[in-house]
């Protein structure tokens, strides 16, 4: 089985202040990580992956995300946040060995970043 | 790219009405996913396709629901007859899951459906 948790419902930051929404997994092989944004009346949209590799990604938007293994982790960061990064966020998880599962996605983390 | 296109942008129908929701995905994507979203339940997966053939249709909530793909480039989803809770934002999503769902959904905008 897999499963994905964000433990925030709400994230909030001031403006030019880094930011950190916290994503955790459980499977029973090794994940395949994304981070998707949506933004009001949108659907979601792709932030960033982790196939394999080096444990930081980089993604769209000055955004960045950590794999961590030990600590079944892969946490959303940005080091300067904008009152535009401001939306929903979900982290979602596939077991490489799942055969036809496909993602599954996190409750979401709403980000306010204030001016 | 245009990007993943769903019809109607919004609905707004009396309970008991056969409501569709269409959906064409990104030319060259074989599969296509529908996902329902609600404040009180977040984000579901009703039912997603493989090569026009659907592979895991566990999410869908009762009978009164059904989606097909007839081809390649259109997916439907279909509730007879509709009632106040299905009211949400159906969104539909598509992806290349030719090397096993490594690349990403792409998802449309969303169908907002609200039942009187």
């Amino acid at each position: 089985a897999q499963s994905v948790a964000q433990p925030e419902d709400q994230v909030n930051v001031a403006e030019g202040n880094p930011l950190t929404v916290k994503c955790t997994y459980s499977v029973s092989g090794n994940p395949y990580l994304f981070w998707y944004v949506q933004y009001p009346n949108r659907g979601l949209q792709f932030l960033l992956k982790y196939i394999t590799g080096d444990n930081l990604v980089k993604g769209s938007y000055g955004f960045e995300a950590e794999f961590n293994k030990s600590q079944t982790s892969f946490h959303l960061k940005k080091p300067s946040a904008l009152v535009s990064d401001s939306a929903l966020y979900f982290c979602a998880v596939r077991d490489w060995n799942s055969g036809n599962t496909p993602l599954v996605f996190g409750k979401g983390t709403r980000l306010s970043v204030i001016a | 790219d245009a990007g993943v296109i769903q019809s109607p942008r919004h609905e707004v129908t009396e309970m008991g009405q056969e409501v569709t929701l269409r959906c064409k995905p990104i030319s060259g994507h074989n599969s296509l996913f529908w996902y329902r979203q609600t404040m009180m339940r977040g984000l579901e997966l009703l039912i997603y396709f493989n090569n026009n053939v659907p592979i895991d249709d566990s999410g869908m909530p009762e009978d009164r629901f059904s989606a097909k793909m007839p081809n390649a480039s259109f997916s439907t989803l279909k509730i007879q007859p509709s009632e106040p809770r299905d009211s949400a934002v159906y969104f539909c999503a598509s992806s290349d899951s030719g090397t096993g769902f490594l690349q990403p959904q792409h998802f449309g905008d969303g169908t907002r459906l609200s039942i009187l």
